[in-house]
Formats: C-alpha cells, sequence, structure tokens
C-alpha cells in the first residue's frame, strides 16, 4: 500500500497545548499536504509544503519536511477546543502522477476546554 | 472559493438495492473527480479517479461494476453503489481538482441495511 503512516493515531491535550503530529511517506514527492477533517465531515486544505521547502508556517500551524527521512510534521501551537479534528497528511500518487492524493492513516486530535 | 456539493449527505437503503451519490462542483470546472471511502476512525481510500468525458480509473481491489462513477459534465460527476450490500456501509467523499488545489465534498454517510 502507498499510504503513509500517521502517529500518533490519537493524541489529547488541554486548550493551550502544542499539539504535534508526524507523517512518514512511502514514494519521492515533490509536495505534502495536510488536512483537517471534523467528525463525519469533508476535508479542509491546510497547508502544502513543496519537496524543496523544509519549514512553512500558517498561523498556529507549523509544518516541516525532511525528505531524506520520507517525513512530515505538523505543529499547532497554543490549540484550541475548536482544533479538536482529525489531521491527515496527504502525498501526490507519484511523482509523475500528481493528480490522486494518497492520505495518511490519520491522528485524531482532542483537545479539551 | 471553490466549493463543491455532495449530495446526500446521509442515506439508508435496503440490501440489494442501488444508491446514487452526486457531487457538483459550483463554481468551476471539475476536469477531474476523485471518490475516496472512509470506515470510522480510519484514513480516506481512493477508489477511482475519473476525467470529464472519459471512463473512470479505478483503484486496485475496487469492483468497477459495484462502484459506477459518470462524469459526464465538468460540473458534475456521479457514483452508483450497485446492489449494495451491509458491507458497502461507509463514508463516501468525492474531491475535485481544476479550482485552486482540492476541494472536498461534505460526504454522504451510507447504512445499508
Amino acid at each position: 500500500s502507498q499510504q503513509g503512516e500517521e502517529d500518533p493515531q490519537a493524541l489529547s491535550i488541554q486548550e493551550g497545548e502544542n499539539a504535534t503530529m508526524n507523517c512518514s511517506y512511502k514514494t519521492s514527492i515533490n509536495n505534502l499536504q495536510w488536512y483537517r477533517q471534523n467528525s463525519g465531515r469533508g476535508l479542509v486544505h491546510l497547508i502544502l509544503i513543496r519537496s524543496n521547502e523544509r519549514e512553512k508556517h500558517s498561523g498556529r500551524l507549523r509544518v516541516t519536511l525532511d525528505t531524506s527521512k520520507k517525513s512530515s510534521s505538523l505543529l499547532i501551537t497554543a490549540s484550541r477546543a475548536a482544533d479538536t479534528a482529525s489531521y491527515f497528511c496527504a502525498t501526490p500518487g507519484s511523482l509523475y502522477n500528481t493528480d490522486k492524493l494518497i492520505f495518511g492513516t490519520g491522528t485524531r486530535l482532542q483537545v479539551f476546554p | 472559493g471553490a466549493v463543491v456539493s455532495q449530495h446526500p449527505s446521509w442515506v439508508i437503503c435496503k440490501s440489494g438495492t442501488s444508491v446514487k451519490i452526486e457531487c457538483r462542483s459550483l463554481d468551476f470546472q471539475a476536469t477531474t473527480m476523485f471518490w475516496y471511502r472512509q470506515f470510522p476512525k480510519q484514513s480516506l481510500m481512493l477508489m477511482a479517479t475519473s476525467n470529464e468525458g472519459s471512463k473512470a480509473t479505478y483503484e486496485q481491489g475496487v469492483e468497477k461494476d459495484k462502484f459506477l462513477i459518470n462524469h459526464a459534465s465538468l460540473t458534475l460527476s456521479t457514483l452508483t453503489v450497485t446492489s449494495a450490500h451491509p458491507e458497502d456501509s461507509s463514508f463516501y467523499i468525492c474531491s475535485a481538482s481544476g479550482g485552486p488545489g482540492y476541494t472536498f465534498g461534505s460526504g454522504t454517510r451510507l447504512t445499508v441495511v
């Protein structure tokens, strides 16, 4: 399977704490994306990082990418109860088929008020 | 922003019947539509990719005669689950490219009884 692995599978924290989730993937990529999914809903795009970038920020989100280790991390700082959701990394099907997205196994984040 | 409208949001059907799920891109032309399936607390698994006016490309292990995909126009793609069985109960999500990045529908929860 091409599917990437994410850890932890589940994470529970208090509001105000930081949440870090990791993604490992299997094939060479030219970009990696992170998505958020509220329970029973569609996906919302959070951030895209290209293979020539090592770190990217967007508001309270910080994403890193290490292509040598085929891994990425998503850090949510100063978490809020509204951040409770599942988070998925996604990579293109291949370097030559960038159309389809392959999703990681996901991390379920619970932020307690 | 780009919006994909997916209907129905939930459906309950009897075993042996067929169910059609629609995804419409409201403000852009969806040149490619991706259909995913998601089991509870699991990741999205790509079922098939469809380009407007062409036959869908199915992922390995997905029965094309059971999951019929039609992408007859640039704004509409449909997934029909034929002769549904309880094991087809799942959350189905479409994703369209052609707008900015990928735009996801809100998902359809199918329950086969």
